[in-house]
């Protein structure tokens, strides 16, 4: 019973393509993530979403644009991949309206653009 | 805006060895701390937290922090460490009442347990 399951967990992609990257979340949780973890294991959040609302919305380039069709998905789609890209991007969860802020972590979707 | 810094990037120890891993914070208001542990080839688990009350904190794997608040710290600390804890170690904070359950997280620290 995966509580934060991210698909796919490995993506390889050329420059210019764009791809998507699932998320879901069956713990009931009221707020979703995506952050970026770089090459040197820095940790940075990109967008959050309370109740499909978008709620943090990082500096991050516009070819990067989080859906979320209902609480429980936060999807994240890239245009025009480029190789800086390359990262690993967790999703996350926690139910923010319960005061729980500690957030659940998927497995990590590990991208490489070449 | 919150901030987190770690003073320790990469740690090497002993198996036994006691280890402390420094953790500060910069935010006036009221936070919730964390500390998370990420294995080689895995994703972020939570080791422990702090929301309220007593200031020292148990969580799994026999780990402890204690939450100074006039320091803004919150450093981790387990008596004798063993070679399953080599991994990386993520401190966050977050800011209540802003940022919308944002958490920071510091930088990472590298703790490498020598057999």
């Amino acid at each position: 019973d995966t509580a934060v399951s991210q698909t796919p967990k490995y993506l390889v992609t050329q420059m210019g393509n764009d791809k998507s990257i699932k998320c879901e979340q069956n713990l009931g949780h009221d707020t979703m993530y995506w952050y970026k973890q770089d090459s040197k294991k820095f940790l940075k959040i990109m967008f959050s979403y309370n109740n499909k609302e978008l709620i943090i919305n990082e500096t991050v380039p516009n070819r990067f644009s989080p859906k979320s069709p209902d609480k429980a998905h936060l999807n994240l789609h890239i245009n025009s991949l480029e190789l800086g890209d390359s990262a690993v991007y967790f999703c996350a969860s926690s139910h923010l309206t319960t005061g729980l802020t500690e957030a659940f972590f998927g497995q990590g979707t590990r991208l490489t653009v070449v | 805006a919150q901030s987190v810094s770690q003073h320790n990037h990469h740690v090497i120890l002993s198996e036994a060895a006691s280890l402390e891993l420094g953790c500060n914070y910069s935010y006036g208001g009221t936070v919730n701390l964390f500390w998370y542990v990420q294995y080689p080839g895995q994703h972020l688990q939570l080791l422990l937290k702090y929301f309220s009350g007593d200031p020292l904190v148990k969580g799994i794997k026999g780990f402890e922090a204690e939450f100074i608040k006039s320091k803004f710290s919150f450093n981790l600390r387990k008596p004798s460490v063993q070679w399953s804890d080599t991994a990386e170690y993520f401190c966050a904070v977050n800011a209540l009442n802003t940022n919308a359950g944002k958490s920071t997280f510091g930088d990472g620290t590298t703790l490498t347990v020598k057999p």
